[in-house]
Order: structure tokens, then C-alpha cells, then sequence
């Protein structure tokens, strides 16, 4: 089945500094992927839609500046917090699917925490 | 994307079955049923999906009622390794767009 990698799992970095996530297609090809974040004990909150070749749609209230995506090939996007702060630490989840017959598969999430 | 209602927590009895309601009242022609869940502090997992006619795979089967208003998804003999949350998401499939998800379902499978 597809399968969705993201890398690191885990990252804890100091306040002010960059973080680079990445979520890789493994088996497949996606033109689209999608980030989301998750802060504790609430559902998960799509941030932005990731397009290969062309600029990521952001949702409202996100941060275009501070969360970098690059989705430079058909199985890789990497999302960059920048400048990072304490209210920046969550659970980064990234999706993507095959095509429009399959249903979406997640990535094993980053937890990031920012000290 | 219709909206969804889910009983925000349930307990089920390992061993036995654990049914899972969602409403989705508003749900048009050609929105799809799709449950989720997400064990703690890891991604969200596919589990089933459905249009109007029940569906079973080898995690659970989904139970559509026959005007789509609400569905049900029973995991027949729950194991402590079912605790989780439990999204139900309605969407079109051809919309080419992102999975929204509500509140969710915890359920806690207790021994």
C-alpha cells in the first residue's frame, strides 16, 4: 500500500533557530501534499496544501513566512519552521495519496518542541 | 465538505464489539463516508471507507443507514490496542482536496 515517510519523528530545538521536516512518498508519486499540525488533546488542523512545482496554499491564519514548504519533486515536500518559538511546538502531520481512488495516507508525525 | 457529530468518548470491553457513531445529516450525493484513527502521538490510519452500501475489510466493517444520514463503525472484537481516537470524515472524493477533520471518538478499550 502507499506509504508516507516523515522525517525526524522527533526534534527539539532552541527558540530562534530554523527546523526542516520532511515527508516523502515512498511508493508513489504526489503532486499534492497536504501539512497539518496538532496541538495537544485537539484534532488535527490543516496548515497548508504543498503543490509540486508551483507555491503551497496556505490556510487562514498561517504564517506563509514563517512556514517555509518546498515540494521540489513528486515525492518530497519539506516544511521549515523558522525562527521558531515556544507556541511553534506541536505535532506536524504531512499526508498525501496515489491518485483520487485511494484514500489519503498520513506520515508518523513530527512532535517538535521549541525551548 | 459535510459536517460530522461523534460522541466526543466510549468505552468498550476488550473482546467485545465497539460500535462508533457518526451523524452526517447534510451529506450530499456524492460524498463518501471515511473513518480514521489515530493511535497516541503517531499519524492518523486509514481504517474504511464507504458511499451507501455497508463495507468490511480486515480492521472493521462500516454500516451506512439507508437515507446516508449517519453511519456506524463497529471493530467486532475490540483489542486494548483499538484505544484511540476515532475520526469520521465525509467528503467528495473527486474534490481533489484535503481530509477535515472534527473532534473525533476517544475510545478506550478497557480489560
Amino acid at each position: 500500500g502507499a506509504v508516507v515517510s516523515q522525517h525526524p519523528s522527533w526534534v527539539i530545538c532552541k527558540s530562534g533557530t530554523s527546523v526542516k521536516i520532511e515527508c516523502r512518498s515512498l511508493d508513489f508519486q504526489a503532486t499534492t501534499m497536504f501539512w497539518y499540525r496538532q496541538f495537544p488533546k485537539q484534532s488535527l488542523m490543516l496548515m497548508a496544501t504543498s503543490n509540486e512545482g508551483s507555491k503551497a496554499t496556505y490556510e487562514q491564519g498561517v504564517e506563509k513566512d514563517k512556514f517555509l514548504i518546498n515540494h521540489a519533486s513528486l515525492t518530497l515536500s519539506t516544511l521549515t519552521v523558522t525562527s521558531a518559538h515556544p507556541e511553534d511546538s506541536s505535532f506536524y502531520i504531512c499526508s498525501a495519496r496515489p491518485g483520487s481512488n485511494y484514500g489519503y495516507t498520513f506520515g508518523s508525525g513530527t512532535r517538535l518542541t521549541i525551548v | 465538505d459535510a459536517k460530522t457529530t461523534q460522541p466526543p468518548s466510549m468505552d468498550c470491553a476488550e473482546g467485545r464489539a465497539a460500535n462508533l457513531p457518526c451523524n452526517h445529516s447534510t451529506i450530499s450525493g456524492n460524498e463518501y463516508v471515511y473513518w480514521y484513527r489515530q493511535i497516541h502521538s503517531q499519524g492518523p490510519q486509514y481504517i474504511i471507507h464507504g458511499l451507501k452500501n455497508n463495507e468490511t475489510n480486515e480492521m472493521a466493517s462500516l454500516i451506512i443507514t439507508e437515507d446516508r444520514k449517519s453511519s456506524t463503525l463497529i471493530l467486532p472484537h475490540a483489542t486494548l490496542r483499538d484505544t484511540a481516537v476515532y475520526y469520521c470524515i465525509v467528503r467528495d472524493n473527486n474534490a481533489g482536496n484535503m481530509l477535515t477533520f472534527g473532534g473525533g471518538t476517544r475510545l478506550m478499550v478497557k480489560p
